[in-house]
C-alpha cells in the first residue's frame, strides 16, 4: 500500500509560467514532508522541507504548501525555467523515522 | 569533492552470482541508508545504519547483506542475484538520522542488470 502518491506521471509548462506538483498521502502521522530534484543519471537532490506544524514554506521561486486536513502538499515553482526540468519526488516521513517516497513526476519547462 | 559516491555506476552480471556496491560519504553524517528504485520509479529503503549499528531492515530477502566498517562506509553485497533485483541502488547519508534541517543526501546511484 503506497503511502505517498504522486498521481501525475509527467508535465508539461512554458517557461516564466507556474509550474504545481501534487502529493498526497495517507499515513496521518506523517510530520515532515520534503521535495527532491532528480536528473537524469544523478541522485535525487534535495529542494525544499515543510513541518506539519506549517502550511506553508517559501525558499526563493520554491513554495510548498501543506493542507493537513486534505492530506495533500503541492510544489509550486514560480516562474519556471528550462534548468528545473527534472523529475520531482515527495517524500514524509514520521518522528524522524523512514523516509517513504512518491513514485515522481516529471517536469518538463518548455522554452 | 563528491559528498556521497557509490561504485560502480554500472553492474552488468549473470543471474546466480555475487556482487556487492561501495557506498562512501564525506559529509560526517552518522547514518546511512540503501534505497531502491523499482522499475515503476519508486524509490524504496531497504536498509539504514547510524554509527555502524543497523536501525532499518526492512523486509528484503536474505541475500542482502549491507556491511558498515565505519560511520563513512556503508557496502552492500548481494548474493545469488535474481532477475527481480534488476534496479537502480542509491546510497545516502544524513546526520542525526534526516530531521528538518538535515535531509538525506543520495549518491549518483548503481544501474543493477542481471542477465
Amino acid at each position: 500500500d503506497q503511502q505517498v502518491k504522486q498521481n501525475s506521471p509527467s508535465l508539461s509548462v512554458q517557461e516564466g509560467r507556474i509550474s504545481i506538483l501534487n502529493c498526497d498521502y495517507t499515513n496521518s502521522m506523517f510530520d515532515y514532508f520534503l521535495w527532491y530534484k532528480k536528473y537524469p543519471a544523478e541522485g535525487p537532490t534535495f529542494l525544499i522541507s515543510i513541518s506539519s506544524i506549517k502550511d506553508k514554506n517559501e525558499d526563493g521561486r520554491f513554495t510548498v504548501f501543506l493542507n493537513k486536513s486534505a492530506k495533500h502538499l503541492s510544489l509550486h515553482i514560480v516562474p519556471s525555467q528550462p534548468g528545473d526540468s527534472a523529475v520531482y519526488f515527495c517524500a514524509a516521513s514520521s518522528h524522524g523515522g523512514k523516509l517513504i517516497f512518491g513514485q515522481g513526476t516529471e517536469l518538463s519547462v518548455k522554452p | 569533492d563528491t559528498a556521497v559516491s557509490q561504485t560502480p555506476k554500472y553492474l552488468v552480471t549473470q543471474m546466480g552470482n555475487d556482487k556487492s556496491i561501495k557506498c562512501e560519504q564525506n559529509l560526517g553524517h552518522d547514518t546511512m541508508y540503501w534505497y531502491k528504485q523499482d522499475s515503476k520509479k519508486f524509490l524504496k529503503i531497504m536498509f539504514s545504519y547510524n554509527n555502524k549499528e543497523l536501525i532499518i531492515n526492512e523486509t528484503v530477502p536474505n541475500r542482502f547483506s549491507p556491511k558498515s566498517p565505519d560511520k563513512a562506509h556503508l557496502n552492500l553485497h548481494i548474493n545469488s542475484l535474481e532477475l527481480g533485483d534488476s534496479a537502480v541502488y542509491f546510497c545516502a547519508s544524513s546526520q542525526a538520522g534526516g530531521t528538518l534541517n538535515q535531509p538525506q543526501h543520495f549518491g549518483d546511484g548503481t544501474r543493477l542488470s542481471i542477465l
